[in-house]
């Protein structure tokens, strides 16, 4: 049982848009940055998201991070089938001094 | 280029050990915090360890705290994990990722290096 809670899966068409969510508590995310990352099948994760809301050089504008209270969700428009991959919310959890991830969600274009 | 490359992964006994070791280039290694997180097979990511730049504070996720111990040579840009009294629970894939200027800094995980299997299995 991870810490933080996402959705197993989502799934949306093509050019469509998708958000997914990642639910905390005020130890982990409502007091500390989240991150977002895409794992491609067989690959290693890589940063979409940090500082809750900002896409490093190199990610399109069609992901989007957002975060109110304990909760965050990672937004991605225009759906490509190339976007197919586990997205996993991260963050730091001050109670147990421990980082933490979210279960993970696989996105599904149809 | 910031580049990280895992190796040590393997094969060990349960009960056994096992280091690990992150090879870092294209940055200033002292000055950024480490992490290590690993990935069971058909599993999510699981945070491991941190390690800070200077290599003084150091924090584990409690299904490996007294087992498993983080370090850091700056003199050689290598990060390692000393894994100890190994179970079949830890097998997965291991990945070291660079950190910000602090731990678990606003700046997240990038890189991530390409993972080094570990299976604990007799």
């Amino acid at each position: 049982q991870s810490v933080l809670t996402q959705p197993p899966s989502v799934s949306a068409a093509p050019g469509q848009k998708v958000t997914i969510s990642c639910s905390g508590s005020s130890s982990n995310i409502g007091n500390n940055y989240v991150s977002w990352y895409q794992q491609l099948p067989g690959t290693a994760p890589k940063l979409l998201i940090y500082d809750n809301n900002k896409r490093p050089s190199g990610i399109p504008d069609r992901f989007s991070g957002s975060k109110s209270g304990t909760s965050a969700t990672l937004g991605i428009t225009g759906l490509q089938t190339g976007d197919e991959a586990d997205y996993y919310c991260g963050t730091w959890d001050s109670s147990v001094t421990a980082g933490v991830f979210g279960g993970g969600t696989k996105l599904t274009v149809l | 280029e910031v580049q990280l490359v895992e190796s040590g992964g393997g094969l060990v006994q349960p009960g056994g050990s096992l280091r690990l070791s992150c090879a870092a280039s294209g940055f200033t290694f002292s000055n950024y915090a480490m992490n290590w997180v690993r990935q069971a097979p058909g599993k999510g990511l699981e945070w491991v360890s941190a390690i800070s730049g200077s290599g003084g504070s150091t924090y584990y996720a409690d299904s490996v705290k007294g087992r498993f111990t983080v370090s850091r040579d700056s003199s050689k840009n290598t990060l390692y994990l000393q894994m100890s009294s190994l179970r079949a629970e830890d097998t997965a894939v291991y990945y070291c990722a660079k950190d910000g200027v602090g731990i678990y800094s606003k700046d997240g995980f990038d890189p991530w290096g390409q993972g080094t299997l570990v299976t604990v299995s007799s």
